[in-house]
């Protein structure tokens, strides 16, 4: 595996309660991707980084705020949680583009009662 | 949506067989990759072929694509038990500003012993 951590592996959270995902990476690459897996919809973007500081949105981005201050960590926040967010949450990376291959952490397990 | 769709959606095969999975995808691209994703784990990249080629192989896997169809088949030969995962094709689409790689649902392919 490339070098991607993704904490906490599980967590179960209350509904209303903020939630914050880490991704780590060691490959110094420049772009990094949360994307969210649940059945039926595959894995969908919900923020991209494309450097320190800069990010944008991907197509489920509602409910979710991301920062990146330092080249090897990108956050991902739930800010109020709902159920509809219980899913499993997938950090990527990419050196040189979006297009190009992407690496992939272990995933993070949310459930929000 | 812009995402790649796999077909078929499930897949069951003997070990030994060949499996054929195939996918479609809307507009011009600038290349098209295929993923593994075994239960619970994160992706794994598995091949990465470009638009201007045609065909590519790495190991037991063979990628073809047809940009006049907009549609790429991914085969694995001599199929094992261990080959049994969802697999993804990621479309990664052309034009400025196209960082991203677009998820289809994912064919679950199962190699019976």
């Amino acid at each position: 595996d490339a070098g991607i951590t993704q904490s906490p592996r599980h967590k179960v959270t209350e509904t209303g309660t903020p939630v914050t995902l880490r991704c780590h990476q060691t490959e110094n690459h420049r772009y990094m991707y949360w994307y969210r897996q649940d059945p039926g919809h595959g894995l969908r973007l919900i923020h991209y980084s494309y450097g320190v500081k800069d990010t944008d949105k991907g197509e489920v981005s509602d409910g979710y705020s991301v920062s990146r201050s330092k080249t090897e960590d990108f956050l991902l926040t739930l800010e109020s949680a709902t159920s509809s967010q219980t899913s499993v949450y997938f950090c990527a990376i990419s050196e040189t583009s979006g297009r190009e291959t992407q690496y992939f952490g272990p995933g993070t397990r949310l459930l929000v009662l | 949506s812009q995402q790649g769709e796999e077909d078929p959606q499930a897949l069951s095969i003997q070990e030994g067989e060949n499996a054929t999975m195939n996918c479609s995808y809307k507009t011009s691209i600038n290349n098209l990759q295929w993923y593994r994703q075994n239960s619970g784990r994160g992706l794994v990249h598995l091949i990465l072929i470009r638009s201007n080629e045609r065909e590519k192989h790495s190991g037991r896997l063979r990628v073809t694509l047809d940009t006049s169809k907009k549609s790429s088949s991914l085969l694995i030969t001599a199929s094992r038990a261990a080959d049994t995962a969802s697999y993804f094709c990621a479309p990664a689409y052309s034009g400025a500003g196209s960082y991203q790689l677009t998820f289809g649902k994912g064919t679950k392919l199962s190699v019976i012993p």
